[in-house]
């Protein structure tokens, strides 16, 4: 399996302009997560969905942050207008949903840079 | 306070010294994860246990719930472990609440 496939891995947009950022969780993995690492906060969930449901948004930093799943193997998390404060690494991840929790499988990772 | 704390923050040591990373935290959890972040920014989970104690290789990861607390050990350690340990405990079914991460160094 080729493993979590986030894209872009780099993206460098200016103030104000929309960025859309991608996700395809493991094939068979019924729960996806976006977090949102950065320097002075460290790893932070924004939110994840079971079973192409949104279950938990309350990371989500702002109206501006808004994610989708529209089936099992595509997500997007989309900042429209962005800001310099939303630098940061954004990663995905995927899992079998299960009791008490299971093993997450992190993707690469998207470094946005907001100028 | 965080809800999870981890300690030491940083740590160097030279090859083959035995580490102990510690994580303390001040909620209820249905486990708790060790997750590795190397140098070039990838995240691999090592570990999620929910009691006792778990090995892998030179890893060994231990919890106590009643004290709250969990330790990861690398026992033998090589310049290839440098990286930042996170420890994460598991709010509810799937919520992940994360540490500041401990940055390891060994050198050779």
């Amino acid at each position: 399996d080729a493993g979590v496939i986030q894209s872009p891995r780099h993206e460098v947009t200016e103030m104000g302009q929309e960025v859309t950022l991608r996700c395809k969780p493991i094939s068979g993995h019924n729960s996806l997560f976006w977090y949102r690492q950065t320097m002075m906060r460290g790893l932070e969930l924004l939110i994840y969905f079971n079973n192409n449901v949104p279950i938990d948004d309350s990371g989500m930093p702002e109206d501006r942050f808004s994610a989708k799943m529209p089936n099992a193997s595509f997500s997007t998390l989309k900042i429209q207008p962005s800001e310099p404060r939303d630098s940061a690494v954004y990663f995905c991840a995927s899992s079998i949903s299960g009791a008490s929790g299971e093993t997450q499988y992190f993707g690469p990772g998207t470094r946005l840079l907001v100028l | 306070k965080n809800e999870v704390e981890q300690s030491p923050q940083n740590l160097t040591a030279q090859e083959g010294e035995f580490i102990t990373i510690n994580c303390s935290y001040s909620v209820g959890i249905s486990a708790l994860h060790w997750l590795q972040q190397h140098p070039g920014g990838g995240i691999v989970s090592l570990f999620m246990l929910s009691s006792g104690k778990k090995k892998h290789g030179r890893l060994i990861a231990t919890i106590n719930i009643q004290e709250k607390h969990s330790s990861l050990h690398i026992t033998a350690s090589h310049p290839r472990d440098s990286a930042v340990y996170i420890c994460a405990v598991i709010r509810g079914a799937q919520k992940l609440v994360f540490g500041q991460g401990t940055r390891l160094t060994i050198n050779p």
